[in-house]
């Protein structure tokens, strides 16, 4: 099985500041790897697929990279509504999509 | 618009089952894989399973493997996963998410429907 892990679990930041959060995989996912985010009391919501792929209508300050194993996103401009948990998900292993266990964006 | 709706969620006993289900509307349903994703109280998020657009094709987690069961009604535009021989750690909001695209992410996602098994 492929296991995510993430760094750091949590963090606080300030408006304004620049936020990178870690996901590296057991094994090669080449960019097989998409982010969301989540807040509390709601559905995920998918960021970034293919690793810096932005979906349609989340702001630019969000980016992705990476490939391999090691991976990272990075909120450039940290907004009051980007205080969440962001969870990596691996999807090059078809028979077991996994999620990374979270960082949480704290004020 | 897009939406997922699940329900079917409730309280039950080790042991019993539930059906779930989930209802979309807004796309082309029958043009989309589809996922179950879960997430227990206060933890991250559980892939459950996965199913192609014709059911072809249907993985689970091992964690519900031999005891869940996911199917499509693509006439009905829903999606439905049968839960069996219920556990304590199956407790969790269990949500219904589109697939798109070639690196499988998940872009629409339904409100959840919470399970809690309980004696």
């Amino acid at each position: 099985d492929i296991r995510l892990t993430q760094s750091p679990s949590s963090l606080s930041a300030s408006v304004g500041d620049r936020v990178s959060i870690t996901c590296r995989a057991s094994q090669s996912i080449s960019n097989y790897l998409n982010w969301y985010q989540q807040k509390p009391g709601k559905a995920p919501k998918l960021l970034i697929s293919a690793t810096s792929s932005l979906q349609s209508g989340v702001p630019s300050r969000f980016s992705g990279s990476g490939s391999g194993t090691d991976f990272t996103l990075t909120i450039s401009g940290l907004q009051p509504e980007d205080f969440a948990i962001y969870y990596c998900q691996q999807t090059y292993s078809t028979l077991l999509f996994t999620f990374g266990p979270g960082t949480k964006v704290e004020i | 618009e897009v939406q997922l709706v699940e329900s079917g969620g409730g309280l039950v006993k080790p042991g019993e089952s539930l059906r779930l289900s989930c209802a979309a509307s807004g796309f082309t349903f029958s043009s989309y894989n589809m996922n179950w994703v879960r997430q227990a109280p206060g933890r991250g998020l559980e892939w459950v399973s996965s199913i192609s657009t014709s059911s072809y094709y249907i993985f689970y987690a091992d964690s519900v493997k031999g005891r869940f069961t996911s199917s499509r009604d693509n006439t009905r535009n829903s999606l439905y996963l049968q839960l069996n021989s219920l556990r304590g750690e199956d407790t969790a909001v269990y949500y219904c998410a589109r697939v798109t695209g070639y690196y499988f992410g998940m872009d629409v996602w339904g409100q959840g429907t919470a399970v809690t098994v309980s004696s």
